[in-house]
């Protein structure tokens, strides 16, 4: 079967740095999503990786690994903002998403 | 402003009764997406259509129904064959011109049976 596997929670402190993994077991691939997710809202999206290595957004990076089906998200300079669900998406072979049930990030001042 | 809405935001229905949620867009998006969001679980795929008048079935998809008669709008309707359909639903859009194309989400409905 397919898989996406995250921790449920995390807690870093404001002005920090945080890496929330992300391992994935699917049929074929097609990409790696990250989103955020403020409670009760809809999911934004943050990053799109199809090739292995480090892509960079301002305090936002995510790096992938295809061969170890390996993810993470990397938030530097956290702020209270960042408090939020942090999703994990692959597209399979079909070009469908399969999602990981999020990384609950909580911010402490 | 372009964007993906949906309404309403929250919705009570009694047990038995049939719900239709909507989802419009004005991003020019050709496939609409409907997922179902539990506690603690990935999100789900209900149904998906890719152009109009054509739509094709999630991992989910007992108990709803869907059409696409317009680029812009993507109802789902939640039936009362549908176990247990308190949960929050979504609505996504992506322009669908490659494969991998970035999906964008509604606002969100969230849906409480009585």
């Amino acid at each position: 079967g397919q898989n996406i596997d995250q921790p449920t929670e995390m807690t870093a402190t404001e002005g920090a740095i945080v890496q929330i993994n992300c391992t994935y077991q699917t049929s074929g691939f097609n990409g790696l999503f990250w989103y955020q997710q403020h409670a009760g809202e809809a999911p934004t999206f943050l990053s799109y990786n199809v090739l292995d290595g480090l892509e960079e957004k301002g305090r936002f990076s995510s790096f992938l690994s295809r061969s170890k089906g390996y993810s993470y998200l990397l938030l530097k300079e956290l702020q209270m903002k960042d408090s939020a669900s942090y999703l994990c998406a692959v597209m399979d072979s079909n070009y469908q998403l399969i999602w990981g049930a999020g990384t609950k990030l909580i911010i402490k001042p | 402003d372009g964007g993906i809405t949906q309404s309403p935001k929250y919705l009570f229905r009694k047990e038995g009764q049939n719900v239709t949620l909507s989802c419009e867009q004005n991003l020019n998006h050709d496939a609409m997406y409907w997922y179902r969001q539990d506690p603690g679980q990935g999100l789900r795929l209900i149904y998906y259509s890719q152009i109009v008048n054509d739509f094709q079935k999630g991992d989910i998809a007992e108990g709803y129904s869907v059409s696409r008669e317009k680029k812009e709008s993507f109802p789902l309707t939640v039936t009362s064959a549908q176990k247990n359909p308190t949960a929050f639903y979504l609505c996504a859009s992506s322009s669908n011109r490659g494969h991998t194309d970035t999906q964008y989400f509604g606002p969100g409905t969230r849906l409480t049976v009585l």
